[in-house]
């Protein structure tokens, strides 16, 4: 079964802290993994999409990894804000097209 | 305005009622997504449309109906629902189906069953 993991469930840091989510999936066969961001009753937004053949992708404080031999991905923020507060999900896109999500990490960044 | 547009936003409903979720994408995309959404879990993958033809459906009970009159309009048709069944509904959109192209969703909607 093509599972995909997010540790912790859940996440508070104080304002400024470097936030750190982890992504695991258990099939190295992945075309693509995507990061999103959930914020509460709402829909989700994309925030970096890293194709199997790169090792990650930045844009301005957000920073993922990808390790497909570990069957990792780690997504960083920078300098972390109050409205970095939301829930953050990793999507793993298969070979076979199939995409799978984790559960999400859901981030509380106290002022 | 945003590319996925869903309504309603909330929808509360009885176990013995009809109701219908739209989603409408303005991206020209040619495939369309319905997903559930519980609390603490995965989102689940509902049914998939490529060019306005079913292409996948998750063994999904049938008290839930999809309906894709042209690709730009994707409907959930709802019926006879249980409380389990309240849950965050998600569409979504991506340029095609099985290309690896990102997908696109909508804000939801909030389905209580009561």
């Amino acid at each position: 079964k093509q599972e995909v993991t997010q540790i912790p469930a859940a996440l508070s840091v104080p304002e400024g802290e470097n936030l750190v989510l982890n992504c695991s999936f258990t099939d190295s066969a992945i075309y693509n993994l995507q990061w999103f961001r959930q914020d509460p009753g709402k829909g989700l937004t994309s925030l970096l999409l890293i194709q199997s053949s790169q090792r990650e992708q930045t844009s301005g404080r957000l920073n993922a990894s990808l390790d497909k031999s570990s069957g990792r991905s780690t997504l960083y923020i920078a300098a972390s804000q109050p409205g970095d507060s939301a829930t953050y999900l990793c999507a793993v896109l298969y070979n076979d097209y199939k995409l799978s999500f984790g559960a999400g990490t859901t981030v509380t960044v106290r002022a | 305005e945003t590319g996925v547009t869903q309504t309603p936003r909330h929808l509360v409903m009885g176990m013995t009622n009809k109701k219908s979720l739209k989603c409408e994408q303005h991206l020209g995309h040619n495939a369309m997504y319905w997903y559930k959404q519980s609390a603490k879990k995965p989102l689940e993958l509902m049914f998939v449309y490529s060019l306005e033809e079913r292409v996948e459906n998750n063994s999904v009970p049938s008290r839930f109906s999809p309906e894709c009159p042209n690709s730009s309009h994707l409907f959930l048709h709802l019926h006879t629902l249980q409380p389990e069944d309240s849950a965050l509904y998600l569409c979504a959109s991506s340029q095609a189906e099985g290309d690896g192209s990102p997908l696109h969703f909508g804000n939801g909607t909030r389905l209580t069953v009561t």
